[in-house]
Protein backbone atom coordinates (compact mmCIF):
# COMPACT_ATOMS: atom_id res chain seq x y z
CA UNK A 1 0.00 0.00 0.00
CA UNK A 2 1.80 3.17 -1.37
CA UNK A 3 -0.89 5.91 0.03
CA UNK A 4 -1.64 6.87 -3.60
CA UNK A 5 -4.28 4.72 -5.28
CA UNK A 6 -4.85 4.19 -8.80
CA UNK A 7 -7.81 3.45 -10.77
CA UNK A 8 -8.65 1.53 -12.99
CA UNK A 9 -4.94 -0.56 -13.10
CA UNK A 10 -5.75 -1.60 -16.45
CA UNK A 11 -8.03 0.39 -19.09
CA UNK A 12 -8.59 -0.87 -22.92
CA UNK A 13 -10.52 2.01 -25.08
CA UNK A 14 -11.08 2.59 -28.56
CA UNK A 15 -10.07 5.78 -30.42
CA UNK A 16 -13.60 7.45 -29.81
CA UNK A 17 -13.97 6.91 -26.60
CA UNK A 18 -14.27 8.59 -22.98
CA UNK A 19 -12.41 7.30 -19.78
CA UNK A 20 -11.10 9.02 -16.67
CA UNK A 21 -8.44 7.85 -14.97
CA UNK A 22 -9.04 8.33 -10.76
CA UNK A 23 -6.01 8.83 -7.97
CA UNK A 24 -6.85 9.27 -4.69
CA UNK A 25 -3.91 10.48 -2.44
CA UNK A 26 -4.60 9.39 1.65
CA UNK A 27 -1.41 10.69 3.18
CA UNK A 28 -3.05 14.24 3.44
CA UNK A 29 -0.55 16.06 0.76
CA UNK A 30 -1.12 18.92 -0.93
CA UNK A 31 0.40 18.49 -4.34
CA UNK A 32 -0.34 15.82 -7.07
CA UNK A 33 0.77 14.90 -10.44
CA UNK A 34 0.69 13.30 -13.32
CA UNK A 35 3.36 11.31 -15.36
CA UNK A 36 2.84 9.20 -18.20
CA UNK A 37 5.61 6.43 -18.96
CA UNK A 38 5.41 5.04 -22.63
CA UNK A 39 8.32 2.68 -23.26
CA UNK A 40 11.53 2.97 -23.77
CA UNK A 41 11.50 6.62 -22.46
CA UNK A 42 11.54 8.17 -19.33
CA UNK A 43 8.85 9.10 -17.09
CA UNK A 44 7.17 12.73 -18.79
CA UNK A 45 5.85 15.03 -16.28
CA UNK A 46 2.30 16.21 -17.66
CA UNK A 47 0.76 18.23 -15.30
CA UNK A 48 0.84 19.39 -11.11
CA UNK A 49 -1.62 20.20 -8.95
CA UNK A 50 -0.36 22.66 -5.89
CA UNK A 51 -3.26 23.35 -3.75
CA UNK A 52 -5.72 22.74 -5.76
CA UNK A 53 -4.54 24.98 -8.76
CA UNK A 54 -2.81 23.91 -11.70
CA UNK A 55 0.90 25.25 -11.46
CA UNK A 56 2.23 23.06 -14.94
CA UNK A 57 1.31 21.86 -18.06
CA UNK A 58 3.56 20.67 -19.90
CA UNK A 59 2.35 21.21 -23.55
CA UNK A 60 0.21 18.33 -23.22
CA UNK A 61 -2.80 17.81 -26.04
CA UNK A 62 -6.02 18.85 -25.23
CA UNK A 63 -7.60 15.22 -25.66
CA UNK A 64 -6.07 14.87 -21.92
CA UNK A 65 -7.89 16.93 -19.35
CA UNK A 66 -6.87 16.90 -15.76
CA UNK A 67 -9.23 17.52 -12.67
CA UNK A 68 -8.26 18.46 -9.28
CA UNK A 69 -11.71 18.63 -6.94
CA UNK A 70 -10.02 18.66 -3.95
CA UNK A 71 -6.41 17.83 -2.38
CA UNK A 72 -6.84 14.11 -2.13
CA UNK A 73 -8.16 13.41 -5.73
CA UNK A 74 -7.03 13.69 -8.99
CA UNK A 75 -8.88 12.81 -12.39
CA UNK A 76 -7.48 12.30 -15.85
CA UNK A 77 -10.22 12.73 -18.51
CA UNK A 78 -9.15 11.10 -21.90
CA UNK A 79 -11.35 11.76 -25.05
CA UNK A 80 -10.39 11.15 -28.73
CA UNK A 81 -7.09 9.55 -28.20
CA UNK A 82 -4.11 7.67 -30.83
CA UNK A 83 -2.87 4.71 -30.34
CA UNK A 84 0.67 6.37 -29.31
CA UNK A 85 -1.02 7.68 -26.24
CA UNK A 86 -0.99 3.95 -24.66
CA UNK A 87 1.57 4.52 -21.82
CA UNK A 88 1.88 3.79 -17.69
CA UNK A 89 0.20 6.97 -16.31
CA UNK A 90 1.11 7.52 -13.04
CA UNK A 91 -0.08 9.47 -10.32
CA UNK A 92 2.29 10.87 -7.50
CA UNK A 93 1.51 13.86 -4.41
CA UNK A 94 3.57 15.09 -2.28
CA UNK A 95 3.29 17.83 0.66
CA UNK A 96 4.95 21.38 -0.43
CA UNK A 97 5.62 23.87 2.16
CA UNK A 98 5.06 27.44 1.30
CA UNK A 99 8.55 29.20 1.26
CA UNK A 100 10.26 26.43 2.17
CA UNK A 101 12.71 24.41 -0.17
CA UNK A 102 10.74 22.35 -2.15
CA UNK A 103 12.32 18.31 -1.54
CA UNK A 104 9.72 16.90 -0.38
CA UNK A 105 9.65 13.29 -1.69
CA UNK A 106 7.19 12.43 -4.11
CA UNK A 107 4.95 9.26 -3.42
CA UNK A 108 4.26 7.37 -6.22
CA UNK A 109 1.13 5.02 -7.19
CA UNK A 110 1.35 1.87 -8.82
CA UNK A 111 0.10 3.86 -12.10
CA UNK A 112 -3.38 2.86 -14.82
CA UNK A 113 -1.64 0.96 -18.09
CA UNK A 114 -3.87 2.17 -20.70
CA UNK A 115 -3.79 0.78 -24.19
CA UNK A 116 -5.52 2.68 -26.64
CA UNK A 117 -7.11 0.41 -29.76
CA UNK B 1 17.11 21.31 -14.68
CA UNK B 2 20.53 20.15 -14.67
CA UNK B 3 21.21 17.12 -16.60
CA UNK B 4 22.47 13.75 -14.73
CA UNK B 5 24.11 11.16 -16.59
CA UNK B 6 23.79 7.26 -15.56
CA UNK B 7 24.95 4.06 -16.84
CA UNK B 8 21.69 2.28 -18.52
CA UNK B 9 22.52 -0.94 -16.63
CA UNK B 10 24.51 -2.39 -13.90
CA UNK B 11 25.15 -6.09 -12.45
CA UNK B 12 25.36 -7.18 -8.73
CA UNK B 13 25.55 -10.33 -6.87
CA UNK B 14 23.28 -10.93 -3.72
CA UNK B 15 24.28 -9.80 -0.63
CA UNK B 16 27.64 -7.83 -1.99
CA UNK B 17 27.33 -4.05 -1.94
CA UNK B 18 26.58 -1.84 -5.18
CA UNK B 19 27.95 1.49 -6.05
CA UNK B 20 25.04 3.35 -8.27
CA UNK B 21 27.15 6.33 -10.28
CA UNK B 22 25.45 9.49 -11.36
CA UNK B 23 27.37 12.49 -13.28
CA UNK B 24 25.64 15.64 -12.84
CA UNK B 25 28.55 18.28 -13.94
CA UNK B 26 26.49 21.28 -14.61
CA UNK B 27 24.97 20.86 -11.31
CA UNK B 28 24.43 24.33 -9.99
CA UNK B 29 24.64 25.31 -6.23
CA UNK B 30 21.21 24.92 -5.03
CA UNK B 31 20.37 22.23 -6.97
CA UNK B 32 19.54 18.77 -4.25
CA UNK B 33 20.46 15.42 -5.49
CA UNK B 34 17.47 12.83 -5.24
CA UNK B 35 17.29 9.40 -5.76
CA UNK B 36 14.54 7.36 -6.53
CA UNK B 37 13.59 3.90 -7.72
CA UNK B 38 11.13 1.97 -9.86
CA UNK B 39 10.80 -1.73 -9.20
CA UNK B 40 8.94 -3.80 -11.98
CA UNK B 41 4.82 -3.39 -12.30
CA UNK B 42 5.38 -0.07 -9.22
CA UNK B 43 5.13 3.61 -9.72
CA UNK B 44 9.03 4.88 -8.49
CA UNK B 45 9.75 5.40 -5.09
CA UNK B 46 11.90 7.82 -2.76
CA UNK B 47 15.17 6.73 -1.80
CA UNK B 48 17.39 9.52 -0.62
CA UNK B 49 18.63 13.03 -1.44
CA UNK B 50 21.19 15.42 -0.28
CA UNK B 51 23.04 18.93 -0.89
CA UNK B 52 26.61 18.54 -0.15
CA UNK B 53 27.11 16.21 2.51
CA UNK B 54 27.08 12.63 2.42
CA UNK B 55 23.64 11.17 3.80
CA UNK B 56 22.38 7.61 5.52
CA UNK B 57 18.71 6.16 5.83
CA UNK B 58 17.17 3.10 6.07
CA UNK B 59 17.48 2.15 2.18
CA UNK B 60 20.92 3.35 0.86
CA UNK B 61 23.88 5.68 1.54
CA UNK B 62 24.47 9.22 -0.95
CA UNK B 63 28.36 9.82 -1.37
CA UNK B 64 28.26 13.60 -3.06
CA UNK B 65 31.96 14.22 -4.33
CA UNK B 66 33.20 17.08 -2.59
CA UNK B 67 32.55 19.44 -6.17
CA UNK B 68 29.18 17.94 -6.46
CA UNK B 69 29.56 17.08 -9.55
CA UNK B 70 29.33 13.49 -9.36
CA UNK B 71 27.12 11.50 -6.65
CA UNK B 72 27.25 7.62 -5.79
CA UNK B 73 23.74 5.60 -4.57
CA UNK B 74 25.37 2.84 -2.02
CA UNK B 75 23.22 -0.19 -1.59
CA UNK B 76 24.98 -2.06 1.26
CA UNK B 77 24.18 -5.71 0.74
CA UNK B 78 21.66 -5.98 -2.54
CA UNK B 79 18.95 -8.28 -2.13
CA UNK B 80 16.99 -9.81 -5.38
CA UNK B 81 14.08 -7.24 -3.77
CA UNK B 82 16.18 -4.55 -4.95
CA UNK B 83 16.15 -4.62 -8.47
CA UNK B 84 14.75 -2.07 -9.98
CA UNK B 85 15.93 1.06 -12.16
CA UNK B 86 17.10 3.48 -10.08
CA UNK B 87 16.81 7.11 -10.84
CA UNK B 88 19.00 10.15 -9.98
CA UNK B 89 17.63 13.62 -10.21
CA UNK B 90 18.14 17.21 -9.73
CA UNK B 91 16.41 19.15 -7.98
CA UNK B 92 16.79 23.46 -7.92
CA UNK B 93 15.94 24.63 -4.21
CA UNK B 94 15.56 28.29 -5.26
CA UNK B 95 12.27 27.18 -7.20
CA UNK B 96 9.22 26.89 -6.12
CA UNK B 97 7.96 24.55 -8.43
CA UNK B 98 6.97 21.26 -7.64
CA UNK B 99 7.94 18.78 -10.63
CA UNK B 100 10.70 15.75 -10.85
CA UNK B 101 12.28 15.49 -13.92
CA UNK B 102 13.42 11.51 -14.39
CA UNK B 103 16.08 10.63 -17.03
CA UNK B 104 16.25 7.27 -18.44
CA UNK B 105 17.57 5.55 -14.80
CA UNK B 106 20.22 2.71 -14.45
CA UNK B 107 18.71 -0.73 -14.73
CA UNK B 108 20.05 -3.30 -11.69
CA UNK B 109 20.21 -6.85 -12.20
CA UNK B 110 21.02 -8.45 -8.51
CA UNK B 111 22.36 -12.19 -8.99
CA UNK B 112 21.41 -14.97 -6.46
Amino acid sequence: ETGVTQTPRHLVMGMTNKKSLKCEQHLGHNAMYWYKQSAKKPLELMFVYSLEERVENNSVPSRFSPECPNSSHLFLHLHTLQPEDSALYLCASSQEMILQVPNSPLHFGNGTRLTVT
Amino acid sequence: DAKTTQPNSMESNEEEPVHLPCNHSTISGTDYIHWYRQLPSQGPEYVIHGLTSNVNNRMASLAIAEDRKSSTLILHRATLRDAAVYYCILRDGLRNNNDMRFGAGTRLTVKP
